[in-house]
């Protein structure tokens, strides 16, 4: 059974550098015999799921226009990781942050790792 | 890039149905069959529930269904029981380069 689980610091200061990293368990990033994305979604509090982008495993990469000034997303097949970076935070940046893994067949979302939560605050 | 829209509320009493609407574009929803359904309860994981427009993963309750005309696609719960309350979001495939787009997300409340 395939699990994701998110990882990394619940508090950041404002303008720094958030850092996620999302392992994978239980299947290889590369989905061996079909092709499938590696993608974060995160959900500030009381607001609606936002998509911030994915990753295929051979590093080709897609943003949400929003924020791809500031994000950038990698895959790691030697460690079966993904890791968000996202520069400049503000307050606006505090949300529950998950993983998920994107299934190119149907383009649906159907593994999710429980999510992190975020904080940005001096 | 602009989010597909859905109603902010949809509210219903046990047993009767309902709909969700998703509004697209030619970019997304409009060309490709590619939209998928999200349950999201409070502190929870969300569920894919639907995927392909009408597909419903294994274990999920055909209580779900989905459709699509043009660049709105529908989610309808019928026979609306009190677990159904939940958020629920559209996604689709988009050919604007960021692979997926969300929907605003829908409140449903069981009266």
């Amino acid at each position: 059974q395939l699990q994701l689980q998110e990882s990394g610091p619940g508090l950041v200061k404002p303008s720094e550098t958030l850092s996620l990293t999302c392992t994978v368990s239980g299947g290889s990033l590369s989905c061996l015999n079909y092709f499938c994305y590696w993608g974060w979604v995160r959900q500030p509090p009381g607001k609606g799921l936002e998509w911030i982008g994915s990753v295929f495993y051979r590093g080709t990469a897609y943003y949400n226009p929003s924020l791809r000034s500031r994000v950038t997303i990698t895959a790691d097949t030697s460690k079966n990781q993904i890791s968000l970076r996202l520069a400049s935070v503000t307050a606006a940046d505090t949300a529950v942050y998950y993983c998920a893994r994107l299934y190119s067949s149907t383009w649906s979302l159907d593994y999710w790792g429980q999510g992190t939560l975020v904080t940005v605050s001096s | 890039q602009s989010a597909l829209t859905q109603p902010a509320s949809v509210s219903g009493s046990p047993g009767q149905s309902i709909t969700i609407f998703c509004t697209g574009t030619t970019s997304d929803v409009g060309d490709y069959d590619h939209v998928s359904w999200y349950q999201h309860h409070p502190a929870k994981v969300p569920k894919l529930i639907i995927y392909d427009v009408t597909n419903r993963p294994s274990g999920v309750s055909g209580r779900f269904s989905g459709s699509k005309s043009a660049s709105t696609a529908s989610l309808t719960i019928s026979g609306l029981q009190t677990e159904d309350e939940a958020e629920y979001y559209c996604t689709s495939y988009s050919n604007r380069g960021t692979l997926a787009v969300f929907g605003t997300g829908t409140k449903v409340t069981v009266l």
